[in-house]
């Protein structure tokens, strides 16, 4: 059954650590993206990658890291220099970026940081 | 509609009877539509999507409506269930330089179903 496993679900840091949400898909998605999701907001995006080894800034990276090793994985960093780290983490993966396809989502994580 | 801080706009429908979810995009040079469904707790499902060269598009009791002089996108769905409540929001795939696009997500619309 093929999809994109987020994992944890939740998460508790403290402030000041860094902290890694996985991202896994098998859906054989080129391009994979992270969204952040606030409260009454558009999502919003962080970081997107359209191939291995090559990703990019989104709208609102500051404070946050990616790497995209395998064509499988996209995990996402978010540091101690993001200011406001609570949120609900989406991943997405679709066919490319480039032209027009639907992105699929995982279940997302949910950070709580204090 | 907008939505305010943290307040979705809402629609509250009967059990049975259909649904129509609107959304209004800001770019002109738009050309794909996607619609999605979120429930707490979950990410995005996608529902349907249309493109630009399209007016209407069906899929299995959904319905969606585009409208390129307005600017304007509804979601239609026919004979609403309990299931069917969740929040609801569209985006729209731009052209943003070279070979790019960006995908823009509307804050969405609050279904709730009553039985």
């Amino acid at each position: 059954d093929g999809g994109i496993t987020q994992s944890p679900k939740y998460l508790f840091r403290k402030e000041g650590q860094n902290v890694t949400l996985s991202c896994e898909q098998n859906l054989n998605h080129d391009a994979m993206y992270w969204y952040r999701q606030d409260p009454g907001q558009g999502l919003r995006l962080i970081y997107y990658s359209q191939i291995v080894n090559d990703f990019q800034k989104g709208d609102i990276a500051e404070g946050y890291s990616v790497s995209r090793e395998k064509k499988e994985s996209f995990p996402l960093t978010v540091t101690s220099a993001q200011k406001n780290p609570t949120a609900f983490y989406l991943c997405a993966s679709s066919i490319s970026r480039n032209y027009n396809s639907p992105l699929h989502f995982g279940n997302g994580t949910r950070l709580t940081v204090t | 509609g907008e939505s305010v801080g943290l307040h979705l706009p809402t629609l509250s429908v009967q059990e049975g009877d259909n649904s129509i979810i609107n959304c209004a995009y800001s770019n002109s040079a738009s050309d794909y539509f996607i619609w999605y469904k979120q429930e707490s707790g979950k990410g995005p499902q996608f529902i349907i999507d249309i493109r630009s060269n399209m007016d209407k598009r069906q899929g299995q009791r959904v319905t969606v409506l585009l409208n390129k002089t307005v600017k304007h996108l509804s979601l239609q769905i026919a004979a609403t269930q309990p299931g069917d409540s969740a929040v609801y929001f569209c985006a729209e795939n731009s052209p943003s330089g070279g070979s790019n696009y960006k995908l823009t997500f509307g804050k969405g619309t609050l279904l709730t179903v009553n039985p």
